[in-house]
């Protein structure tokens, strides 16, 4: 049974700093993976999907990197702001079987502050 | 604006009380799917539909029943709730369920509840 661990579980910086947040999934056999933020109490917003067979997306201040074979995925956040204060969270799709089912990890509460 | 709007956006409801989270995507998409997040736990996959069909029942209690009258619209039917049923309840949907179909999943804001 996959499972999504996200490390750190809370995280604060001061603003401008650049900062990197961890995901680890134990099976390999995955279609892709995604990062998501989400405000308290509000919906997911999809900010990275990276395909299997990639190593990297990127899209604005944010870099996102997957090494399939150890089982890592990294989200770089590149000079934080106030407004990226949000929980990141981290969930694989698997390569075979219902494909459809994603796999959650518990997110990395992250605040900056002015 | 993701496109998947659900209503209401809080909900409390007593134990014996029956009540429906509604759930509507604009996106022209095949599947949805009802998650549940509780507090301290990763998101759990309840329900998925495709093209109205239901194809995942993820060992979800009978208390909670869906209804997918159309490709658009997903309903989460609520009755005889446990408080540890609270949680933020999240519909999502995606262009379908096949490989290369089901792209990314969109997700609603959600619905609290709280169940007294």
């Amino acid at each position: 049974k996959q499972e999504v661990t996200q490390i750190p579980a809370a995280l604060s910086v001061p603003e401008g700093e650049n900062l990197v947040l961890n995901c680890s999934f134990t099976d390999s056999a995955i279609y892709n993976l995604q990062w998501f933020r989400q405000d308290p109490g509000k919906g997911l917003t999809s900010l990275l999907l990276i395909q299997s067979s990639q190593r990297e997306q990127t899209s604005g201040r944010l870099n996102a990197s997957l090494d399939k074979s150890s089982g890592r995925s990294t989200l770089y956040i590149a000079a934080s702001q106030p407004g990226d204060s949000a929980t990141y969270l981290c969930a694989v799709r698997p390569s075979g079987g219902s494909n459809y089912k994603l796999t959650f990890g518990k997110g990395t509460l992250l605040t900056v502050n002015p | 604006e993701t496109g998947v709007t659900q209503t209401p956006r809080h909900l409390v409801m007593g134990m014996t009380n029956k009540k429906s989270l509604k759930c509507e995507q604009h996106l022209g998409h095949n599947a949805m799917y009802w998650y549940k997040q509780s507090a301290k736990k990763p998101l759990e996959l309840m329900f998925v539909y495709s093209l109205e069909e239901r194809v995942e029942n993820n060992s979800v209690p009978s208390r909670f029943s869906p209804e997918c009258p159309n490709s658009s619209h997903l309903f989460l039917h609520l009755h005889t709730l446990q408080p540890e049923d609270s949680a933020l309840y999240l519909c999502a949907s995606s262009p379908g369920l096949g490989r290369a179909a089901v792209g990314e999943q969109f997700f609603g804001p959600g619905t609290r509840l709280t169940v007294l």
